[in-house]
């Protein structure tokens, strides 16, 4: 199972948005809404953010939003703040009724 | 409140086994289904394995399968992950996280356990 495909990195000023893309194919992504995005700051533990395309967990900020079109999911993030500086990833329920994540994508706030 | 606390992590020879442990705590263990996912230092996160919670369906990795096993005990709260035949590519933390409650998402994750194979 090949890793889903994100940028490596990304970079925005406070108050912008930005997207994250995460490609995969008709058996992962594009096949299944079960997406999810997670948050990682350095040395701890991945934190969801979003779950199941485009939901959002209590708590998490409405500045994060999900979506999907064909076989690549997006993560949105407006109003970039200091704080959204992190590792991000996505992840997908697949055909073989496995999980498989992106590669990752650091994002920067300038 | 939910407690996910990762066990038997550290130092094995290429080759060698080790056994992780996963103590759950704070819910009912026996209904959420739950998975290992692992990290190599400096690199991206990478999905091993799920077991549901009765522990009768099991999925493995494509890098892992063969090699590793994947099991629960519910009278006890705890998951496992035993691992043969270990390769320095092996080395990496090991996080346990549990499916739910938010739909396909893990949403509880433990601190994760550090697993190095070198000689």
């Amino acid at each position: 199972q090949s890793a889903l495909t994100q940028p490596a990195s990304v970079s925005g000023s406070p108050g912008q948005s930005i997207t994250i893309s995460c490609t995969g194919t008709s058996s992962d992504v594009g096949g299944y809404n079960y997406v999810s995005w997670y948050q990682q700051h350095p040395g701890k533990a991945p934190k969801l953010m979003i779950y199941d395309v485009s939901h959002r967990p209590p708590g998490v900020s409405n500045r994060f939003s999900g979506s999907k079109s064909g076989n690549t999911a997006s993560l949105t993030i407006s109003g970039l703040q200091a704080e959204d500086e992190a590792d991000y990833y996505c992840m997908s329920y697949t055909s073989r009724s496995t999980r498989v994540f992106g590669g990752g994508t650091q994002l920067t706030v300038l | 409140e939910v407690q996910l606390v990762e066990s038997g992590g550290g130092l094995v020879q290429p080759g060698g086994s080790l056994r992780l442990s996963c103590a759950a705590s704070g819910f009912t263990f026996s209904s959420y289904d739950i998975n290992w996912v692992r990290q190599a230092p400096g690199k991206g996160l990478e999905w091993v394995s799920y077991i549901s919670g009765s522990g009768n369906i099991i999925h493995y990795g494509d890098s892992v399968k063969g090699r590793f096993t994947i099991s629960r005990d519910n009278d006890k709260s705890s998951l496992y992950l035993q691992m043969n035949s270990l390769r320095a590519e092996d080395t990496a933390v090991y996080y346990c996280a549990r499916d739910g409650p938010y739909g396909s998402g893990h949403y509880y994750w433990g601190q994760g356990t550090l697993v190095t194979v070198s000689s």
